[in-house]
């Protein structure tokens, strides 16, 4: 299978504890995005990559997210000090580079904080 | 498995008919339209795509209407079959946004043998 993999594919941990969470893109794709769902809702745009150079990270929900993507393949988003809000699925997708491009979606990370 | 959407708007349809699910969008900026498919437990599924520059494309059972006028996106699936039952959302980005999709709500698509 050639799509986008994600690791782990939950994550159950105590609030404050640090997570992170992996991507493996299309290997062709250069450009990759992390998004986070919550239940009954559609997926909420969080941060993207062209290669290795992350072009926009505004919509991160807090300085506790950060996201790499250091040789501009798989990329890792980190949470610090989780809290119960964090709960959510993370998910990461990939397209080519050129605009208008549809991403294509990993099956996600869900978290769970207790 | 994980349950999407517990609480969407849900359209039920017996296998064989032909099913529509509905988008409106409010950026007028948008210029690049997805839809999506989503399993419970799963990541989206893209489906089909289109570009501001059209109103009409199709796929393999599938067809997407565009109205820019009223800003309306709407996903129409032909014999519509059991393994089409799943969330469909659609999306949105402007062109010079990197690709940044904005999702819509999603419709439950429950499929009736």
């Amino acid at each position: 299978d050639t799509g986008v993999s994600q690791n782990p594919r939950h994550k159950i941990t105590k609030r404050g504890q640090n997570v992170t969470f992996r991507c493996d893109p299309i290997s062709e794709h250069n450009r990759l995005y992390w998004y986070r769902q919550t239940l009954g809702q559609g997926p909420e745009f969080l941060t993207y990559f062209q290669n290795e150079a992350q072009l926009e990270k505004s919509r991160l929900l807090s300085d506790r997210f950060s996201a790499e993507r250091p040789k501009g393949s798989f990329s890792t988003l980190e949470i610090q000090r989780t809290e119960q809000g964090d709960s959510a699925m993370y998910l990461c997708a990939s397209s080519l580079g050129n605009s208008n491009q549809p991403q294509h979606f990993g099956d996600g990370t869900r978290l769970s904080i207790l | 498995g994980e349950s999407v959407g517990l609480h969407l708007p849900t359209l039920s349809v017996q296998e064989g008919d032909n099913s529509i699910i509905n988008c409106a969008y409010s950026n007028s900026a948008s210029d690049y339209f997805i839809w999506y498919k989503q399993e419970s437990g799963k990541g989206p599924q893209f489906i089909i795509d289109i570009r501001s520059n059209m109103d009409k494309r199709q796929g393999q059972r599938v067809t997407v209407l565009l109205n820019k006028t009223v800003k309306h996106l709407s996903l129409q699936i032909a014999a519509t079959q059991p393994g089409d039952s799943a969330v469909y959302f659609c999306a949105e980005t402007p062109g010079n946004a990197g690709n940044m999709l904005t999702f819509g709500g999603g419709t439950r698509l429950m499929v009736k043998p």
